[in-house]
């Protein structure tokens, strides 16, 4: 069946950058959008940025210059890469997989994790 | 961006009860492009509705959506324990992807 999950440091330092793997099983990330989400006390849910099934990329503005995903197909794992992190970061961050009929919309999820920055 | 506004932002229902939550866009989305989630406490969203009135894989008849342009609707027609839940609409018509502030429904 499909699963997805995220694994991540937990404390990142403000300044710092984060990184997260999104590892995932059930299905071929070559066939699928997969999105990063994340949800924050002060702004709720908030869409990332997404990696194509053809491995181009796509971001909000509000993370471009300073947000990076990447993947490895050969390992079924999506990268997060987000740096100059600020206090306002701290959530629950999420890959979740597009679904099939296009239309941007979410169909499975991690279990998420959560980051806090603080020093 | 597309700012999609939920009312109400709560609701307190009695098992049985019909419950309907309004999503209004800031700007037209073709209804293919406009979706729905349950969120429990502690639980990662899990889709319901996609493109307004399609449900998703194992959710019950029970949950419904409509909708076109602007103004969207999601209801549950009678509401169980289980439901007990923040439900989310976002749409996916223009980057960037943005969700409304949801809604919490609780049992009376």
């Amino acid at each position: 069946q499909v699963q997805l999950k995220e694994t991540g440091p937990g404390l990142v330092q403000p300044t710092q950058t984060l990184s997260i793997t999104c590892t995932v099983s059930g299905f071929s990330l070559t066939s699928y959008y997969m999105q990063w989400v994340r949800q924050t006390p002060g702004k709720g849910l908030e869409w990332m940025g997404f990696i194509r099934s053809g491995g181009s990329t796509e971001y909000n503005s509000e993370f471009k210059s300073r947000l990076s995903i990447s993947r490895d197909t050969s390992k079924n794992q999506v990268f997060l890469k987000m740096n100059s992190l600020k206090t306002e970061d701290t959530g629950v961050y999420y890959c979740a997989r597009g679904g099939y009929y296009g239309y941007n919309y979410f169909d499975y999820w991690g279990q998420g994790v959560m980051v806090t920055v603080s020093s | 961006a597309i700012v999609l506004n939920q009312s109400p932002s709560s609701i307190i229902a009695s098992q049985g009860e019909k419950v309907t939550i309004t999503c209004r866009a800031s700007s037209s989305i073709s209804s293919n492009y406009l979706h729905w989630y349950q969120q429990k406490p502690g639980a990662f969203p899990k889709l319901v509705i996609y493109s307004t009135s399609y449900r998703a894989s194992g959710v019950p008849s029970r949950f419904s959506g409509s909708g076109s342009g602007t103004s969207y609707s999601f209801t549950i027609s009678r509401v169980e324990a289980e439901d007990v839940a923040t439900y989310y609409c976002q749409q996916g018509s223009s980057n960037p992807y943005t969700f409304g502030a949801g809604t919490k429904l609780e049992l009376k």
